[in-house]
């Protein structure tokens, strides 16, 4: 249980392109997403918090309006990186809050997207 | 902002027992510790999650002190395939975010 999938897995795009990557939690409902964002021998660095229904919330420094989230439901968000350039290139991940009847809630992270713009 | 000190590097052998210790001197009340591990070109995977004391699952075991200030992940045995970043990570309250900090790179020698 709980898993998370990505889509596409692997993209390359030419600079001033848009990619759509998705993200879905495939057998239970995600109580929240997160997009993530990962750089060569980096950790990961949050990008925004994403609910169903309403505005995701980005982390400082990061352009809301470069970075589209959209929560369509309580199984898919999807990350829209607009006019694409090479410094976007990174590895993409989300993650999809679970809450298990009991405990806490705990993300799970999916298999993540690798955007290369040349 | 509830943040976590690992050690950047550790190296073991196969069959060994390893432990991470990670440090979490500002947690918060309502935060819980979660452990992830994360091969290259991959999404971190779950690996244990606890409160306080002791929690054990197939893969792991998570040993949290009463004051809760730091967390140590043991790995029993460990195989070649076990070699990979492990990050410990605080939720931050009812936001549920996590921030991540550099993980502590596990490398397991034949």
């Amino acid at each position: 249980g709980a898993v998370v999938s990505q889509h596409p897995s692997r993209v390359i795009c030419k600079s001033g392109t848009s990619v759509k990557i998705e993200c879905r939690s495939l057998d239970f409902q995600a109580t929240t997403m997160f997009w993530y964002r990962q750089f060569p021998k980096q950790s990961l660095m949050l990008m925004a918090t994403s609910n169903e229904g309403s505005k995701a919330t980005y982390e400082q420094g990061v352009e809301k309006d470069k970075f589209l989230i959209n929560h369509a439901s309580l199984t898919l968000s999807t990350l829209t990186v607009t006019s694409a350039h090479p410094e976007d290139s990174s590895f993409y991940i989300c993650s999809a809050g679970f809450r298990p009847p009991r405990g806490t809630d705990t993300q799970y992270f999916g298999p993540g997207t690798r955007l290369t713009v040349l | 902002l509830a943040k976590t000190t690992q050690p950047i590097s550790m190296d073991s052998y196969e069959g060994q027992e390893v432990n991470i210790t990670c440090s979490h001197n500002n947690i918060a009340t309502n935060d819980y510790i979660t452990w992830y591990q994360q091969f290259p070109s991959q999404g971190p995977r779950f690996i244990i999650q606890g409160y306080k004391t002791k929690v054990t699952n197939e893969v792991a075991s998570l040993f949290i002190p009463a004051d809760r200030k730091s967390s140590t992940l043991s790995l029993p045995r460990v195989s070649l395939s076990d070699t990979a970043v492990y990050y410990c990570l605080v939720g931050e309250g009812n936001t549920g975010k996590l921030i991540f900090g550099q993980g502590t790179t596990l490398q397991v020698k034949p």
